[in-house]
């Protein structure tokens, strides 16, 4: 089946501590997105890339940072984690820039600890 | 600035009917989506609406008037494992996804 799968699914770390999240999609979508979700908060949308163009939403913080080295897989480096970027951290793929019906298709998500 | 308002939380009854309002103010529109979920989980889409109406699903319809700013979802024949968040999200003028902070729904035996 089509999909997107992320890893790890948990993730601890401690405070300061380098952090690489992956993912990775058979869909051959070509926009990608990284969202960051606390409890019962909205998604809250980092980066997404349209093919390889990469878009750093303005409240990004620059202690995140992101890589595409091909369609099928996204990065998400957290460089130094404090307590509060401890969140789930979704990847979510769409056919297009966003015209038509074009759903999210989003993987499992990576839950971050930071202790 | 660009807002979505959902009820924080429900509680309903197995095997009941409960609507889940969305009211939204943003820049533009292109559409307004519901996705579900799960505790832990990833959201999942559940519908999409661009014209004004209702779309059914199944046990899941979802109703939009975009000159009130307002949409619902509408779950039937409420299942225990329909206990979930469930998301309204609103694409903007630039196609940017605007998503509500979700309605926590518990169903009740």
């Amino acid at each position: 089946d089509a999909m997107v799968i992320q890893n790890p699914r948990y993730q601890v770390t401690q405070f300061g501590k380098p952090v690489t999240l992956s993912c990775s999609q058979t869909l051959n979508h070509n926009v990608m997105y990284w969202y960051q979700q606390k409890s019962s908060q909205a998604p809250k949308l980092l980066f997404h890339y349209y093919d390889k163009d990469f878009n750093n939403e303005a409240d990004t913080p620059d202690n995140f940072q992101s890589r595409r080295p091909n369609t099928s897989f996204c990065f998400l480096d957290i460089r130094s984690p404090g307590l509060g970027d401890a969140a789930m951290y979704l990847c979510a793929t769409s056919g297009e820039g966003g015209s038509g019906a074009n759903v999210l298709t989003f993987g499992a998500g990576s839950r971050l600890t930071v202790l | 600035g660009q807002n979505i308002d959902q009820p924080t939380e429900m509680t309903a009854t197995e095997g009941a009917i409960v609507q889940i309002n969305c009211t939204y103010q943003t820049s533009g529109f292109n559409g307004l989506f519901w996705y579900q979920q799960h505790a832990g989980e990833a959201p999942t889409f559940l519908s999409y609406n661009v014209l004004d109406g209702l779309e059914e699903k199944g046990r899941f319809s979802s109703f939009l008037s975009r000159s009130k700013g307002y949409s619902y979802l509408l779950l039937k024949e409420l299942q225990m494992k329909d206990s979930a968040s469930y998301l309204c999200a609103v694409r903007d003028r630039n196609y940017q996804l605007i998503w509500g902070a979700g309605t926590k729904l518990i169903i009740k035996p």
